[in-house]
């Protein structure tokens, strides 16, 4: 049982430089998540997804974006890597919104921005 | 605004003695507490949740946490640390109705000594 897969798990990326991390979840959760963990600080929502073709702004999204096409997938773009987007983050999914669902965590990505 | 407080960046205990690790929070409403749980290189696990009811709540691995309302407190406990314990805790929290998301505290290392 993968649960939720996250690809890469390590990156280097150049100032400027593009990317997209990928998750996914084989769980059939329609919401899910991604965070950004910085040393030393809690998890900050980056973007959430409500369903397929439905996503929303969390505490940080400036400098990222999100597409929802399908349940399973929510990938997450960088189009203009800079220092400030180094942290590791990681991607979740619920079954549903209520505020006392357990979130499902894959084991994240670690990027650097240099 | 909904925020969590982790006074500790550090505790440290012997194996077999009794361990807490502390959270306070703060919210407008009624509060969604939760406690989740990072081993090296992996995504966040969950280990209980408080929702309502019984303000002694156990969970998985031998924890449980008591919520305290007056104190705003809800402080993660074991009777019995081991070793295998030592990893990053993390309280969070979220206060209901329209809030999908949770808001994380900035976290706990425990160290289990042997």
């Amino acid at each position: 049982n993968a649960g939720v897969t996250q690809t890469p798990k390590f990156r280097i990326l150049k100032i400027g430089q593009s990317m997209t991390l990928q998750c996914t979840q084989d769980m059939n959760h329609n919401y899910m998540y991604w965070y950004r963990q910085d040393p030393g600080m809690g998890l900050k929502l980056i973007y959430y997804s409500v369903g397929a073709g439905i996503t929303d702004k969390g505490e940080v999204p400036n400098g990222y974006n999100v597409s929802r096409s399908t349940t399973e997938d929510f990938p997450l773009r960088l189009e203009l890597a800079a220092p400030s987007q180094t942290s590791v983050y990681f991607c979740a999914s619920s079954y549903s919104d209520r505020v006392e669902n357990i979130q499902y965590f894959g084991a994240g990505t670690r990027l650097s921005v240099l | 605004a909904q925020s969590v407080a982790q006074p500790e960046d550090q505790v440290n205990v012997a194996e077999g003695n009794p361990l807490t690790v502390k959270c306070t929070y703060s919210v407008s409403g009624n509060p969604y507490l939760f406690w989740y749980v990072q081993y090296p290189n992996r995504g966040l696990q969950f280990l209980l949740k408080y929702i309502t009811g019984d303000n002694l709540v156990k969970g998985s691995y031998g924890f449980e946490a008591e919520f305290n309302k007056s104190q705003t407190s809800f402080h993660l406990k074991k009777p019995s640390a081991l070793v295998s314990d030592s990893a990053l805790y993390f309280c969070a929290v979220s206060e209901g109705t329209g809030r999908r998301a949770l808001t994380f505290g900035s976290g706990t290392r425990l160290q289990v000594q042997p």
